[in-house]
């Protein structure tokens, strides 16, 4: 069964600074997607970022961006000039045949 | 659009009693999620919908568990009877079956209490 781990149960930072969540893997799959999912404390689970497996090329969603080492199965998120509305817990997933996995979130707290 | 609905948002009730959670999916969507989020499991799924019909329900924790969709705008998830234990955030979730970049869409959450 695949699953996904985060090794940080909580980080922090300096709003205007950058942070990065660490995220692996275990698949025997080759073709998957990956996601991080942000929850708020107004419990919304909002799409943050995707990834799929088959491309190299990293995904990049404004200040949010990954790094995806295929062959190490880790996925972080780069956060860029944090800002206090970043302040949630974040999700990483693994998605294949439509079923989505979580990992166990990352709070992420943002110091002003 | 107005996303995935799911109602009530916070729901009491005590041991014992049946409960319903609602949820209709985003229009045009083929595919319906229902999660359970603990803060000792995590998000889990629980059973999911194409095109109506349930597609993988082993998630689902144990038979007072059961989960519906009468049609492509409307799923239940009703408990009966209720413990404690089924105290939890339950996620209603859609996307396109083909297509969509397989993303999907999250409701806001029913937070169930059971006392």
């Amino acid at each position: 069964a695949q699953t996904v781990t985060q090794s940080q149960p909580e980080m922090s930072v300096q709003e205007a600074e950058t942070v990065t969540l660490s995220c692996t893997y275990d698949t025997s799959e080759s073709d998957y997607y990956l996601f991080w999912y942000k929850q708020p404390p107004s419990r919304q689970m909002i799409l943050v970022i995707r990834q799929e497996a088959y491309k190299q090329q990293n995904a990049t969603e404004n200040r949010f961006s990954v790094n995806f080492q295929k062959a190490a199965k880790s996925f972080s998120l780069k956060i860029s000039d944090s800002q206090l509305g970043d302040a949630a817990m974040y999700f990483c997933a693994y998605s294949r045949a439509q079923k989505l996995v979580f990992g166990q979130g990352t709070r992420l707290t943002i110091n002003p | 659009d107005a996303g995935v609905i799911q109602s009530p948002r916070h729901e009491v009730t005590e041991m014992g009693q049946e409960v319903t959670l609602r949820c209709k999916p985003i229009s045009g969507h083929n595919s319906l999620f229902w999660y359970r989020q603990t803060m000792m499991r995590g998000l889990e799924l629980l059973i999911y919908f194409n095109n109506n019909v349930p597609i993988d329900d082993s998630g689902m924790p144990e038979d007072r568990f059961s989960a519906k969709m009468p049609n492509a705008s409307f799923s239940t998830l009703k408990i009966q009877p209720s413990e404690p234990r089924d105290s939890a955030v339950y996620f209603c979730a859609s996307r396109p079956t083909t297509g969509g970049r397989n993303i999907q869409y999250f409701g806001a959450g029913t937070r169930l209490s059971v006392l």
